[in-house]
């Protein structure tokens, strides 16, 4: 079945305290990207990838990390995670870049 | 800076009848639309597209309108139905410009159909 896995789904972690999310796709996108969503905000591009070793910053980069060392692999990280990041995130790959993404199903990160 | 904006955060209609949501964009290097529906715990998942070459692109009960002078789309849906009930995000991209992978989101809106 063609998807995008992200892991954790739900991750309650502390002030400070690094964390990965990962995200892997199956169906050999050039593109992958990761989204953050917040009441009244919408989503929102934190960071996209063109392909291997090719990273773009999105709306909102501050405070996150991303690398693509393989195609189907673009884990989310956060060095140094703060309130500010309890958020709702998304990753998302597409073949055709800006025509659409295909959405992982989510991951729930509070930072307490 | 919102450059899509959605400013209805919700709309209640009825089964049956039609539901027109509205997306504003002030981007005028958009040149690709989308919509995306949203269940809650999941994933968006694409609904319909359109290219600025065009002004109307029809999918079933969906029909996306685009009108680029008024920098203004909807997404229209008819016969209206339950299983409709969704958060509905309207997107744009500059397929055009450098940032080709770049999908800029509207705020969302809250669709309810009613039996």
């Amino acid at each position: 079945e063609a998807q995008v896995t992200q892991n954790p789904r739900y991750l309650i972690t502390v002030t400070g305290k690094k964390l990965t999310v990962t995200c892997s796709q199956n169906m050999n996108h050039e593109y992958m990207s990761w989204y953050r969503q917040d009441p009244g905000l919408g989503l929102r591009q934190i960071y996209y990838s063109m392909n291997v070793e090719v990273t773009d910053k999105g709306d909102v980069p501050e405070g996150y990390k991303v690398s693509r060392k393989e195609k189907r692999n673009f884990p989310l990280i956060l060095e140094s995670p703060s309130p500010n990041q309890t958020s709702l995130y998304f990753c998302a790959s597409s073949f055709l870049g800006g025509q659409g993404y295909t959405f992982g199903s989510g991951t729930r990160l509070t930072v307490v | 800076d919102q450059q899509v904006k959605q400013n209805s955060p919700s709309l209640s209609v009825q089964e049956g009848r039609i539901s027109i949501l509205n997306c504003d964009y002030t981007n005028s290097m958009f040149d690709y639309f989308l919509w995306y529906k949203k269940y809650p715990a999941e994933g968006p998942t694409f609904l319909i597209s359109i290219s600025s070459i065009k002004d109307k692109n029809e999918d079933g009960r969906f029909t996306v309108f685009l009108n680029k002078s008024a920098k203004h789309l909807s997404l229209h849906i008819v016969p209206s139905q339950p299983g409709d009930s969704a958060v509905y995000f309207c997107a744009a991209s500059a397929l055009g410009g450098t940032s080709y992978g770049k999908l800029t989101f509207g705020q969302g809106t809250i669709l309810t159909v009613h039996p």
